[in-house]
């Protein structure tokens, strides 16, 4: 029972380029949500979805954009990455909002 | 600013020694987790306290909610090398949000 995957785990990418974090769940969790962590921060909330086709910004939501059109995925992409989103990417699912969250295992980007 | 502030930051101690680790705030929170995160890997939920004033015990650990419930701690008792990690605590409010955690170090 994997949970919650995330691909790829490790990615590298320059200033510019457009770059997409997977996200797939194998529960049935309604909501789903993505955060970066950085060093002195914490986890900060970029984007979370109550459904399908239901997306709302978090603390964090400037330079990212995030679908869900089916349940079970949630990618999340930088459309022009930047150095200040060099970060841990960590997605998560719950059955509420402020429910238990249970965490995949992130994915870590770097941007040149 | 953090809306919830752990201390300490850092926290390094020998294997037997007891610590308590806090997370702190100016605003009430309908409930509070901590979550642990290990190295390479996502939190995971330890605990979820709701009641102001509660105490809930896992094995070693002790976690206790603030009587106005805006603060929380931590307490570990003879800690063990494999209680090593990032310990991050979460206010729900409209929403989750994340204090920026202590980092525990049990040396053997």
């Amino acid at each position: 029972d994997a949970g919650i995957t995330q691909s790829p785990r490790y990615k590298i990418t320059e200033t510019g380029r457009q770059v997409t974090l997977m996200c797939h769940q194998t529960w049935s969790h309604s909501y789903m949500f993505w955060y970066r962590q950085d060093l002195g921060h914490g986890l900060r909330l970029i984007y979370y979805s109550a459904a399908a086709d239901i997306t709302d910004k978090g603390e964090v939501p400037d330079g990212y954009v995030v679908s869900r059109s089916k349940t079970e995925n949630f990618p999340l992409t930088l459309e022009s990455a930047t150095r200040s989103q060099t970060s841990v990417y960590f997605c998560a699912g719950s059955t509420g909002r402020t429910y238990e969250q249970y965490f995949g295992p992130g994915t870590r980007l770097t941007v040149t | 600013t953090q809306l919830l502030e752990q201390s300490p930051q850092f926290l390094s101690i020998q294997e037997g020694e007891n610590l308590t680790v806090y997370c702190n705030s100016s605003s009430v929170f309908s409930s509070l987790q901590w979550y642990r995160q290990e190295p390479g890997e996502g939190p995971v939920l330890l605990v979820t306290v709701v009641t102001g004033g509660e105490v809930k015990k896992l094995k070693r650990l002790t976690f206790q909610f603030g009587d106005a419930r805006k603060d929380s701690s931590l307490h570990i008792t003879a800690a063990q090398p494999g209680d090593t990690g990032l310990y991050l605590c979460a206010g729900a409010k409209s929403d989750m949000r994340f204090g920026a955690g202590t980092r525990l170090t049990v040396k053997p």
